[in-house]
């Protein structure tokens, strides 16, 4: 599997419901960020998680972090429509830069009216 | 405020030919990156600018990939010549020092035909 490898790679739910993805990693890592990407749009940044840190909470999101399974899930709570995205997750790895992000392949999310 | 801005959103060009890509990140960033997606693939790091200068160019593909930062302002990408497998989208983000988070510009996508 690759470093930031998400699960599932594609998740449809109806509105209202809760969305779940995860992410496993290979290495050690300084912090573990979730980004999101609009159709034809950038790369959104949702939340990060340090490394000592297990749980972290933004809103309708919830982020934690497991590093002795090196693994993070990202909850959504609520969906809307407008939460159909693809969810990224992002590892700046320890002994390196923070800026040197290591992606993984995505979470296709489509959130039904 | 203004965020990462890339042109061209799309760029369609034949094996052999040149294309230049350009980034203008956010006024006053002084960290500029470029990240790019290949089909199929996790999107993965290129290189760092701090103002003028190359930081790390480690995830430079190969010598037909030339980055620029005159200035230290906005980023030009060249590839030259391209080839089919440089198809893809190219990420171009900016961050102040020392910031955990990058700002992404919405790509500039690549087909090589």
């Amino acid at each position: 599997s690759q470093q930031g490898e998400e699960d599932p790679q594609a998740l449809s739910i109806q509105e209202g419901e809760n969305a779940t993805m995860n992410c496993s990693y290979k290495t050690s890592i300084n912090n573990l960020q979730w980004y999101r990407q609009n159709s034809g749009r950038g790369l959104v940044h949702l939340i990060l998680i340090r490394s000592n840190e297990r749980e972290k909470h933004s809103g309708r999101l919830r982020v934690t972090l497991d590093t002795s399974k090196k693994s993070s899930s990202l909850l959504i709570t609520a969906s809307r429509a407008a939460d159909t995205a693809s969810y990224f997750c992002a590892t700046a790895n320890s002994g390196g830069s923070n800026y040197k992000l290591t992606f993984g392949k995505g979470t296709l999310l489509t959130v039904n009216p | 405020e203004a965020g990462v801005t890339q042109f061209p959103s799309h760029s369609v060009i034949e094996k052999g030919q040149t294309v230049t890509l350009r980034c203008d990140p956010i006024s006053g960033h002084d960290n500029l990156y470029w990240y790019r997606r290949v089909m199929g693939k996790e999107i993965k790091f290129l290189l760092h600018f701090v103002k003028e200068s190359k930081q790390d160019e480690s995830g430079m593909p190969n010598n037909r990939f030339l980055a620029e930062r005159t200035g230290g302002t906005y980023s030009t990408l060249k590839v030259q010549p391209a080839e089919l497998e440089d198809s893809g989208v190219y990420f171009c983000a900016s961050s102040l020092t020392g910031a955990n988070v990058l700002t992404f510009g919405a790509g500039s996508r690549l087909t090589v035909l």
